[in-house]
This record gives C-alpha cells, structure tokens and sequence, in this order.
C-alpha cells in the first residue's frame, strides 16, 4: 500500500508557541490530503481538506487562522498551529490519497501535547 | 441521521470466532467503500476497499456491499486477540474526502 509520513510523532511546546506538524505522501503524488484531529477514545474529526496549489478548504468550527496548511507539492503538506494552547493538545493524522474514488492512506499521527 | 453509522458496539467474541461489523450510508452515490482498523494510540490503517456489489476476501477478512441496501460489511474468520481495535467503516462518492462511521469497538477474547 501507499505510505504516509508524518513529522514529528510527537511534540511538547509552550503555551503560546506555534508548532509545525509535515505529512508527505512517500510513494504517490497526493493532489489532496486530509488534516484530522483526534481526542481521546472519540471519532476522528476532519479539519480540513489541502489541496496542492490553492488555499485549504476547512470544515466548520475550525479556525484557518490558527491551523495554518500549506499543500506547495504533490507530495508534501504542512499544518502549523499557531499560538497553541492546552486546548489545541490532541492526535493530529494527515491522510491523502492518489487515485479519485481510492481510499486515503493515513500517516502515524502526530501526538502534540502543549504545557 | 448520521451520513455512515456503525454498529454502536462495544463488540466482544471469542478467540475463533467470527466478528461481524455492519455499516451503513445514507448517499446513494457513493462509489467507493473502505474498511479502516485503528489500534488504540494509533491511526487508521487500510484493511479493505471494495467497489462493487458482492463479497471481496483478503484472507481472514471479508468484505460485503450491497448498493441496493447502502450496507456495507465485514466479516473476520477465526478472530485473534490482535484484531481487538476499533474499525472505521468509510464511504466516498469520488474525487474528494471519505466519510467515516464512528467506528466499532471490537474486542476478542482469548
């Protein structure tokens, strides 16, 4: 299958920093990934869809300009979350996919954990 | 109602039994089907993909799509403890994001 990457698995930072989380796509160009976020034994949440070469498409409730997403290849998008807070800890998963109508193919997660 | 709802679960069987997940959805374009297991801690690996009417193996899984019903399944044969996780059931119409179920929790009992 496909692989996913991401970068860090994990990271601690101080209240009020601003934190940059890399997923790329290893063997596939990915046109569109997915930013996710997920808590504790709840469901995964899309946060928004990265498509390369234009602006993020951010679902409802989520703020773009505290989680940044820069999609500059095909194989490469970025999310920074600006100016976190305690709050903002959780799992951040990016997936993407290759092929219209294929499955996504998700990273390792990034486990972000703000004092 | 929920675009892709799950058996609400807890799911618990025995070791060597079969698991069976249900999932169903409610866009009758959809085209694509996936099955996704996530171990605690962990994100969502790919388990299966089906895309047209029937069943579709891939050793001890089996995957289910009726069109006809919007019900999509999967079987596990001879369950083991490592396929204790939660399964995420997936829907796509084509081009752009999947729509997850909630998932089911299964558990397998030695």
């Amino acid at each position: 299958g496909a692989v996913v990457s991401q970068h860090p698995s994990r990271v601690i930072c101080k209240s009020g920093t601003s934190v940059k989380i890399e997923c790329r796509s290893l063997d596939f160009q990915a046109t569109t990934m997915f930013w996710y976020r997920q808590f504790p034994k709840q469901s995964l949440m899309l946060m928004a869809t990265s498509n390369e070469g234009s602006k993020a498409t951010y679902e409802q409730g989520v703020e773009k300009d505290k989680f940044l997403i820069n999609h500059a290849s095909l194989t490469l998008s970025t999310l920074t979350v600006t100016s976190a807070h305690p709050e903002d800890s959780s799992f951040y998963i990016c997936s993407a996919y290759g092929l219209a109508g294929g499955p996504e193919y998700f990273g390792p997660g990034t486990r972000l954990l703000v004092l | 109602q929920k675009e892709v709802e799950q058996n609400s679960g807890p799911l618990s069987v025995p070791e060597g039994a079969i698991a069976s997940l249900n999932c169903t959805y409610s866009d009758r374009g959809s085209q694509s089907f996936f099955w996704y297991r996530q171990y605690s801690g962990k994100s969502p690996e790919l388990i299966m993909s089906i895309y047209s009417n029937g069943d579709k193996e891939d050793g001890r899984f089996t995957a289910q799509l009726n069109k006809a019903s919007q019900y999509v399944s999967l079987l596990i044969r001879d369950s083991q403890p490592s396929d204790s996780a939660t399964y995420l059931c997936a829907v796509k119409a084509n081009a752009g994001k999947s729509t997850f179920g909630d998932g089911t929790t299964l558990t397998v009992k030695p």
